[in-house]
């Protein structure tokens, strides 16, 4: 089974700095996907960005971009020029890119609470 | 627009009480699950379908029950909720057919508590 691990429950970052979130994964497949989810106080799931296994590019999105080492099973967030808005509960997650399996199931970590210090 | 739409969003009750808490998406998606988010826990998936009578377990289905007579439509059922069963659920969609890759849509999220 495929695991999901996330050592930061708490991090904090001062407004327009970079921050760097940290997600490690166990998983014997190699075509996969992950994903890193935003998660306000509303509690609605917001999806950040997602990085397909197959591609050796780093994915990026505006202010967020990922670090993804496939060999050390790494896949960090990091944002840049920080903004208040961005406090918030962030999840990483894995899915299996074997749909003939049957499983769309995300597998996600236990999550890091990110503050933004004015 | 597209949604995934969830009722009721806030739901107090008492132990032994059936409950439903409905889920419903506008977007024909095939694949829909149930996830529930206890904290430092993450989010655990309950039950999934993968198309109309087509149900399976997920990780953590014991005391729940699911039901998909309708494509839209995936009900979550506490048949004698217990106080453990407080938590935040999520349903979720997505299409199945297609690119490999389909985004998940997450419903709003509904807090229950059993007392």
């Amino acid at each position: 089974a495929q695991t999901v691990t996330q050592s930061q429950p708490e991090m904090s970052v001062q407004e327009a700095e970079t921050v760097t979130l940290s997600c490690t994964y166990d998983t014997s497949e190699s075509d996969y996907y992950l994903f890193w989810y935003k998660q306000p106080p509303s509690r609605q799931m917001i999806l950040v960005i997602r990085q397909e296994a197959y591609k050796q590019q780093n994915a990026t999105e505006n202010r967020f971009s990922v670090n993804f080492q496939k060999a050390a099973k790494s896949f960090s967030l990091k944002i840049s020029d920080s903004q208040l808005g961005d406090a918030a509960m962030y999840f990483c997650a894995y899915r299996s890119g074997d749909t003939l399996a049957g499983s769309y199931q995300l597998t996600f970590g236990k999550g890091t609470k990110l503050s933004v210090i004015p | 627009e597209a949604q995934v739409t969830q009722n009721p969003r806030y739901l107090i009750t008492v132990t032994g009480k059936k409950l439903t808490v409905t889920c419903s998406q506008n977007m024909n998606h095939e694949y829909m699950s149930w996830y529930r988010q206890d904290p430092g826990l993450g989010l655990r998936q309950i039950y999934y379908s993968m198309n109309v009578e087509v149900t399976d377990k997920g990780d953590v289905p014991e005391g729940y029950k699911v039901s998909r007579k309708e494509k839209r439509n995936f009900p979550l059922i506490l048949e004698s909720p217990s106080p453990n069963q407080t938590s935040l659920y999520f349903c979720a969609s997505t299409k199945t057919s297609g690119l490999s890759y389909n985004e998940q849509f997450f419903g709003p999220g509904t807090r229950l508590t059993v007392l």
